[in-house]
C-alpha cells in the first residue's frame, strides 16, 4: 500500500536558520512526489514536482530532492512569512490518485 | 495555473441536513477531485470526478452520502447527505493540470460544522 511520512511534525526556527524537511514514501511505482505549502484557512498551494530519484528542483529559498525512498524540502534562510503546513505527496502509475503525508508545520520566528 | 472558488466558504449545519458544496474552474478541466481534511490532518481522497462519467469514489466513501454532480468542464458539485459532527471538516476540490495532469490545485475549500 502507497504511503507517505513527514518529519518532524512540527519545525520552529528563528529568521535565517536554514534546516531540511523529510517526507518517506513507499509506492508500487512512481509516477511523481509532489510539494504543497498550506496557509491556515486556505487550499494547498502547488510547490514542486519530482519524477525520478536524483532530480532537484528550486523556488526562491526551497529546494527540493529526491531519492528512492525519501525526498527533502531545504529551506534555505527562511523568513517568517515562509511559515505554513508544508505538505509531501505521492501518486503511482497505476492512476491519478495522490496519497498525502499528515505534514510538517513550519514556525519562522523573526 | 486554474483558478478555483468554492462555495459556501464555510457553514454551520443541524445533524440529519445535507449541504451542497459548489466548486467551480476559470478553465476547462477534465479531471476533478473531491477532498476532505479533518482538522489538524492531512487531506484524504473521496472521488474523482470526470466529465461524461460517475464519480468514482474511494474506500470508505459512498455515493448515497456524498453524490456528486460535474455537469461540465468547469463546474462541480459535492453534497454531504444526512450530516452527523463526525461530517465536521473541511473540503476541498481540486483539479489536476499540467503535463501528464501531474500537479494539482485547489480551492480555498468549504468548512464545515455539524452540531
Amino acid at each position: 500500500e502507497d504511503q507517505v511520512t513527514q518529519s518532524p511534525e512540527a519545525l520552529r526556527l528563528q529568521e535565517g536558520e536554514s534546516s531540511s524537511l523529510n517526507c518517506s514514501y513507499t509506492v508500487s511505482g512512481l509516477r511523481g512526489l509532489f510539494w504543497y505549502r498550506q496557509d491556515p484557512g486556505k487550499g494547498p498551494e502547488f510547490l514542486f514536482t519530482l519524477y525520478s530519484a536524483g532530480e532537484e528542483k528550486e523556488k526562491e529559498r526551497l529546494k527540493a530532492t529526491l531519492t528512492k525512498k525519501e525526498s527533502f524540502l531545504h529551506i534555505t534562510a527562511p523568513k517568517p512569512e515562509d511559515s505554513a503546513t508544508y505538505l509531501c505527496a505521492v501518486a503511482n502509475t497505476g492512476g491519478f490518485k495522490t496519497i498525502f503525508g499528515a505534514g510538517t508545520r513550519l514556525f519562522v520566528k523573526a | 495555473s486554474a483558478v478555483i472558488s468554492q462555495k459556501p466558504s464555510r457553514d454551520i449545519c443541524q445533524r440529519g441536513t445535507s449541504l451542497t458544496i459548489q466548486c467551480q474552474v476559470d478553465s476547462q478541466v477534465t479531471m476533478m477531485f473531491w477532498y476532505r481534511q479533518q482538522p489538524g490532518q492531512s487531506l484524504t481522497l473521496i472521488a474523482t470526478a470526470n466529465q461524461g462519467s460517475e464519480a468514482t469514489y474511494e474506500s470508505g466513501f459512498v455515493i448515497d452520502k456524498f453524490p456528486i454532480s460535474r455537469p461540465n468542464l468547469t463546474f462541480s458539485t459535492l453534497t454531504v447527505s444526512n450530516m452527523s459532527p463526525e461530517d465536521s471538516s473541511i473540503y476541498l476540490c481540486s483539479v489536476a493540470q499540467g503535463a501528464g495532469n501531474n500537479e494539482q490545485f485547489f480551492g480555498p475549500g468549504t468548512r464545515l460544522t455539524v452540531l
